[in-house]
């Protein structure tokens, strides 16, 4: 039973352009979203959250936005740059799950130069 | 050190071996969680301790898998009889202490084990 889902494995743009990736969850109880960043024999690394009781947060270039009534929240990369040019992965947790995070399968995003 | 550090950073053994990974957290992060990833997959959540408690083991995929936290710092993720499926890259994250339940996590950059 798959939670968290990223159903686009890979996504391709050009440097300067927006980068949108797409996650969607089927656990309503989860309150709490993540998106990390991996890049290739590291491990992943915290980018930007957003709480339940908010639609959208922002920091820098990165903002996350939470649609709660569609179960599904955005990341929009804007420029988007070659160096954020990895594997996206959007997480989820629940207050009562002790932060146990739920990751989605992640997104390969590729920027062009 | 600064973050999480896991060693070793790959491990090859043949199938029914059994292997040990270790994870030594931040210093003071109180809870520690073990994830693994698989070829083409997502991270999927195996154990998570916090402070004293417990540990919740829920999603460890069989009796085969272990995980240790001696005086509440360094893991021990061990995996007996491995089997080639056990084959993933592990991933240990920390996190700081009780107050911050909602501080993201630190990962390491994980033990690649490939059983043959």
């Amino acid at each position: 039973d798959q939670q968290v889902k990223q159903n686009s494995p890979s996504l391709s743009v050009q440097e300067g352009r927006i980068s949108i990736l797409n996650c969607d969850y089927t656990n309503s109880m989860f309150d709490y979203f993540l998106w990390y960043k991996k890049y290739p024999a590291e491990g992943p690394t915290f980018l930007i959250s957003i709480s339940s009781i908010k639609d959208k947060n922002e920091d820098g270039r990165f903002t996350v936005f939470l649609n709660k009534s569609a179960k599904h929240l955005s990341l929009h990369i804007v420029p988007s740059q070659p160096g954020d040019s990895a594997v996206y992965f959007c997480a989820a947790s629940e207050e009562t799950s002790g932060s146990r995070l739920t990751f989605g399968e992640g997104t390969q995003l590729t920027v062009n130069p | 050190g600064a973050g999480v550090s896991q060693s070793p950073s790959n491990k090859v053994t043949e199938k029914g071996k059994d292997v040990e990974l270790r994870c030594d957290p931040i210093s003071g992060h109180t809870a520690l969680y073990w994830y693994r990833q698989s070829l083409g997959q997502g991270l999927e959540f195996l154990i998570y301790f916090q402070g004293n408690s417990a540990p919740d083991k829920s999603g460890l995929p069989s009796d085969r898998f272990s995980a240790e936290r001696t005086g509440g710092s360094v893991s021990t993720l061990t995996i007996q009889r491995t089997q080639q499926e056990d084959s993933a890259v592990y991933l240990c994250a920390s996190r700081g202490g009780l107050g911050k339940v909602r501080a993201p996590l630190h990962f390491g950059n994980g033990t690649r084990l490939t059983v043959t």
